[in-house]
């Protein structure tokens, strides 16, 4: 079956880019897609596409895919951007989500 | 705007069968994918599988003998039904749906399902 790593932890001061990961098989022939989900909260659609931002998605969050990695860059990162984030894709009709990663800003 | 709201026990019963409903508010109703997605505490998310309008299902292969996902759509409601449950099944559920992005747009809030005798 078809799977998707994320780092389990990324660490970034205030103000500064954070990057998140996530690999998988040829991941830049699908298209991958971006979530933010804080504690007790439903996750929330920041990057779909690879890189297209829903509307009322800051401008800071940006995505990019190439090879087997898809990358989720935050710019300017600030305190409310705490949150684990978990990417997707499409493998056969079927949804697959990475493990996530829990972005600390400190 | 869509908005998505599930519904069913709290509490379920180990070798049981779960039932949630997922009721849809706002138009589209049959522009969009709509899916079942699990979070067991404190872990990641994972996908149960989807349905159309018409009818048409995928389901995550390593759950597809004991999940049936229906729709009503007279309703706009979907549901999930989880045969032979175990505490492995103890999640948050999450009904959501996606269109043409391939994306999950909208999210409803979640249920807790705990498996327990």
């Amino acid at each position: 079956s078809y799977e998707l790593t994320q780092p389990p932890s990324v660490s970034v001061s205030p103000g500064q880019t954070a990057n998140i990961t996530c690999s998988g098989d040829k991941l830049g022939d699908k298209f991958a897609c971006w979530y933010q989900q804080k504690p007790g909260q439903s996750p929330v659609l920041v990057i779909y596409q690879d890189s297209k931002r829903p509307s009322g998605i800051p401008e800071r969050f940006s995505g990019s895919s190439s090879g087997n990695t898809a990358t989720l860059t935050i710019s300017g990162t600030q305190a409310v951007d705490e949150a684990d984030y978990y990417c997707q894709a499409w493998d056969s009709s079927t949804a697959v989500f990475g493990g996530g990663t829990k972005l600390t800003v400190l | 705007q869509v908005q998505l709201q599930e519904s069913g026990p709290g509490l379920v019963k180990p070798s049981e069968t779960l039932s949630l409903t997922c009721t849809v508010s706002g138009d589209s109703f049959s522009s969009y994918y709509w899916s079942w997605i699990r979070q067991s505490p404190g872990k990641g998310l994972e996908w149960i599988g989807y349905i159309y309008y018409t009818g048409s299902t995928n389901y995550n292969p390593s759950l597809k003998s004991r999940v049936t996902i229906s729709v009503d759509t007279s309703k706009k409601q979907f549901s999930l039904r989880l045969s032979s449950v175990t505490a492995a099944d103890t999640a948050v559920y999450y009904c959501a749906g996606y269109d043409d992005s391939s994306a999950y747009d909208y999210w409803g809030q979640g249920t807790l399902v705990t498996v327990s005798s």
